[in-house]
């Protein structure tokens, strides 16, 4: 079965420091994996996602995130946090299978983001 | 500009009333989902569909009913609002692409008395 864990819930960062919210992983084969971010009273925005290939992927607002196969982990990163990244993120999972998805999308349970200036 | 849209923002109605909740997208997507979440909680699954006459249940059992007429279009319907049904509502839609990117609407806000 798919799941994905986000084991913080809420990271707290100083502005102009670089943050990281974690993510692991449990699928049985590879995975397709998300990251979305959610503002409050508004709903998910897509911010990046890992298919194949290079292991850094480089999403919107300067957030990047990095796939570790070994470790079954995508942790959010940005080199230089801000006030307005102050929000909820969302990590997920689904299955590829053959490069074809499988299941339905996975998400874990949140984590909420305060930069404090 | 290609968008998917949410209709009304917030409601606030009387135990027993029946009400649908808009969802539409000019995505193109085939796809479509709805989601429920309480205020800065996880987003659980509640309904699906792959198109047009196509409806699936999600993972959470919910009292709620949804209809697939046209590709655009996914309206949700509560036949008669309890108190429990006070949540947020997130309608979602996929593209085809690897991973199968879900792109999410605004929310409905759900306040029922």
């Amino acid at each position: 079965a798919q799941s994905v864990a986000q084991p913080e819930d809420q990271v707290n960062v100083a502005e102009g420091n670089p943050l990281t919210v974690k993510c692991t992983y449990s699928v049985s084969g590879n995975p397709y994996l998300f990251w979305y971010v959610q503002y409050p009273n508004r709903g998910l925005q897509f911010l990046l996602k890992y298919i194949t290939g290079d292991n850094l992927v480089k999403g919107s607002y300067g957030f990047e995130a990095e796939f570790n196969k070994s470790q079954t982990s995508f942790h959010l990163k940005k080199p230089s946090a801000l006030v307005s990244d102050s929000a909820l993120y969302f990590c997920a999972v689904r299955e590829n299978k053959w490069g074809r998805s499988q299941g339905n999308l996975i998400f874990g349970k949140g984590t909420k983001l305060s930069v404090k200036p | 500009e290609a968008d998917i849209y949410q209709t009304p923002r917030y409601l606030v109605i009387g135990t027993g009333k029946k009400i649908t909740l808009e969802c539409s997208q000019t995505m193109g997507h085939d796809k479509m989902y709805w989601y429920q979440q309480d205020p800065g909680m996880e987003l659980h699954l509640i309904h699906y569909s792959y198109g047009v006459n196509s409806t699936e249940k999600g993972d959470l059992s919910s009292e709620s009913t949804v209809s697939r007429i046209r590709t655009e279009h996914f309206p949700l319907t509560l036949e008669s609002a309890r108190p429990s049904h006070t949540s947020q509502y997130l309608c979602a839609s996929s593209d085809l692409g690897l991973g199968e990117t879900q792109y999410f609407g605004p929310g409905t806000r759900l306040l029922v008395l």
